[in-house]
């Protein structure tokens, strides 16, 4: 059983598309997030919820939202995509309390053409 | 705010020796936690050590060792006996204790297993 899924793994686009990734965590964490990995695999936060509640909203265009309908999912929802938006997103789920580190879904490879 | 260093993009070790991975990080905070992230060409983010800042002893996980330095803030990983499997890009990672949980990586550094 996957703990932390992503779909889809690989999306191609054109630009100005809006598209949708989804993330399921069945490990019963309260918090979620989504990190993007750029080119040069950098990875850096973009969201974070709380038992959907947002927590963390860095500096990320609000063409980015996300949304959790229950503790268990956050969704991201992009509108008019653009090139810079290619990359991997990953989504995560970490306990809280004594910080054991993030558990990672595999990843959407996000390709803008 | 908190940034994370790792000053090696690329490093190459022979099967069966030893390796070394720097990382540095810069922090006001007292209380906090590192990590070491393994990402193997599946792209999957896989834990592979874990730190808490409040103590002095050093993590190990098998073949997978830290040298955590406080005052030096310098977290390096050391893989024993390198295998084939251990060819991927590694992150080091920072996060503050009791805040929103936000993990900070580093650039990660590239790391090649030879035969």
């Amino acid at each position: 059983d996957t703990a932390v899924s992503q779909t889809p793994k690989y999306l191609v686009t054109q630009m100005g598309n809006d598209k949708s990734i989804k993330c399921e965590q069945n490990l019963g964490h309260d918090t979620m997030y989504w990190y993007k990995q750029d080119s040069k695999k950098f990875l850096k936060i973009m969201f974070s919820y709380n038992n959907k509640e947002l927590i963390i909203n860095e500096t990320v265009p609000n063409r980015f939202s996300p949304k959790s309908p229950d503790k268990a999912h956050l969704n991201l929802h992009i509108n008019s995509l653009e090139l810079g938006d290619s990359a991997v997103y990953f989504c995560a789920s970490s306990r809280g309390g004594q910080s054991y580190g993030y558990t990672f879904g595999s990843g959407t490879r996000l390709t803008v053409v | 705010a908190q940034t994370v260093t790792q000053s090696q993009p690329e490093m190459s070790v022979q099967e069966a020796e030893t390796v070394t991975l720097s990382c540095t990080y810069d922090t006001s905070e007292s209380n906090y936690y590192l990590f070491w992230y393994k990402q193997p060409p599946s792209r999957q983010m896989i834990l592979v050590i874990r730190q808490e800042a409040y103590k002095q002893q050093n993590a190990t996980e098998n073949r997978f060792s830290v040298n955590f330095q406080k005052a030096a803030k310098s977290f390096s990983l050391k893989i024993s006996d390198s295998q084939l499997g251990d060819t991927a890009m590694y992150f080091c990672a920072f996060m503050i204790s009791g805040g929103s949980e936000k993990l900070v990586f580093g650039k990660g550094t590239k790391l090649t297993v030879n035969p």
